[in-house]
């Protein structure tokens, strides 16, 4: 198994371009969620899913989109980067039976935006 | 709300020294409690977990014990490494499967 992975691992953008972090596991997990991590902030929420076709907001969901068509793949959508969404985004996943919260992150993405 | 404090890093210590990671929680109920590790460059990955009062997980020499008295779930280790520098979080399971994370504790080991 590949766990969970992400790509880019890294990015640069100018304000107001658009990307998507790519996220996927292929351990058959029900449950997804991105997170970004800031220096002395810990980990906040972005968005997550609880299965294919269910998403919600988190913590922290303005200026971010996802959706979830397949149980695999989970991506995050950035509409208009702004400098302060400059941050490392880890994706992650939960669900294997009897676990419902050991959560497994990809490797993350580093994004700078300028 | 539910909630998780940390004590502040860093923490410096020498190789073999004692560790201690402060923690304690606020919640209602019993939620389950976990340690989480970050390694440099990486992904958090599950480092031990209690699910009820007065539990203890334990992992690579890592202990932590559910005490529901002083809501705390303190993060110890008898003799460290270089190897175990890396930032530490301790999390407690909430509602849609989502964790309620601490802050974060980088953890420096020097030689």
């Amino acid at each position: 198994n590949a766990g969970v992975t992400q790509t880019p691992k890294f990015q640069v953008l100018k304000t107001g371009q658009s990307m998507t972090l790519q996220c996927a596991q292929d351990m058959n997990h029900e449950y997804m969620s991105w997170y970004r991590q800031d220096p002395g902030m810990g980990l906040r929420l972005i968005h997550y899913s609880v299965g294919a076709g269910i998403t919600d907001q988190g913590e922290v969901p303005n200026g971010y989109n996802v959706s979830r068509s397949t149980t695999e793949d989970f991506p995050l959508r950035l509409l208009s980067a702004a400098p302060s969404q400059t941050s490392v985004y880890f994706c992650a996943s939960t669900g294997s039976p009897g676990q419902p919260y050991e959560q497994y992150f990809g490797p993350g993405t580093r994004l700078t935006v300028t | 709300g539910d909630s998780v404090t940390q004590m502040e890093g860093p923490v410096t210590l020498s190789e073999e020294a004692f560790l201690t990671i402060n923690c304690t929680y606020t919640a209602t109920g019993y939620p389950s409690l976990f340690w989480y590790v970050q390694y440099p460059g990486e992904g958090l990955q599950l480092l031990l977990k209690a699910t009820k009062a007065d539990d203890k997980g334990s992992n690579k020499g890592f202990e932590a014990t559910y005490r529901k008295e002083t809501t705390s779930f303190h993060l110890e280790k008898g003799s460290v490494q270089v190897s175990d520098s890396a930032v530490y979080f301790c999390a407690l399971g909430g509602s849609n499967y989502q964790l309620i994370w601490g802050a974060g504790t980088k953890l420096i080991i020097k030689p």
